[in-house]
């Protein structure tokens, strides 16, 4: 079975700026991952999934994610953030193990502040 | 497009009480899911459906029932409330597990 680790329950940063929100799984067979965004009392909405190929994945509003399969880690990162990226983040990821449903992280809020 | 339709959006029981989370999709999709989100916990799966007919249990089924008669209809049971079943809890839908989950706004369910 998988676990899902997201390092940092809050990552505040200024606008602008760049941000990596760092995620590390675990689990013994090959996996599908996957980074949700969550805003304000709305539902999740897919960001950028890896499911196969190139290790640098290119999601909306400019976010970008490796995966490090020796480090088992699925790192979403940004360039320049927007005050309108204030949200909570999810990493997730889905094996077979679990009929592929999705398993989550605990998630982490991004807080960009002018 | 309605996408993934759940109702009621909030709802308050007395501990105890049952009561139906409802979910349906108009995608034709048929792969659906229940997750229960809480502070600091974010989400858990409860039960998943890999199409009609077929579900399972997922990390926290205990006091949850599901069933899935048709291919647009997941709804979640609550048998008997507890306050520990207090969450907001998302259904969500998908083509295949592979492809992007499309999730629903969520019911906000206090149980007193």
């Amino acid at each position: 079975a998988q676990s899902v680790t997201q390092l940092d329950s809050q990552v505040p940063v200024f606008e602008e700026a760049p941000v990596e929100l760092r995620c590390n799984y675990s689990s013994s067979v090959s996996v599908y991952l996957f980074w949700y965004v969550q805003y304000p009392n709305q539902g999740l909405q897919l960001l950028l999934k890896y499911l196969s190929g190139s290790t640098l994945v290119k999601g909306i509003n400019g976010f970008e994610a490796e995966f490090n399969k020796s480090q088992t880690s699925f790192h979403l990162r940004k360039p320049s953030v927007h005050i309108s990226d204030t949200a909570e983040y999810f990493c997730a990821v889905s094996e077979i193990d679990s009929g592929y449903a999705l398993n989550f992280g605990k998630g982490t809020s991004l807080l960009v502040t002018p | 497009n309605a996408g993934v339709t759940q109702t009621p959006k909030f709802q308050v029981l007395k501990t105890g009480q049952s009561m139906t989370l409802q979910c349906a999709q108009d995608m034709n999709h048929e792969y659906m899911s229940w997750y229960r989100q809480d502070p600091g916990m974010g989400l858990r799966l409860i039960h998943y459906s890999v199409g009609a007919g077929i579900t399972d249990q997922g990390e926290v089924p205990n006091g949850y029932n599901v069933s899935r008669s048709t291919t647009e209809d997941f709804p979640l049971r609550l048998l008997s409330a507890a306050p520990s079943q207090t969450s907001v809890y998302f259904c969500a839908s998908s083509y295949e597990w592979s492809t992007e989950a499309f999730f629903g706004q969520g019911t906000r369910l206090t149980v007193v």
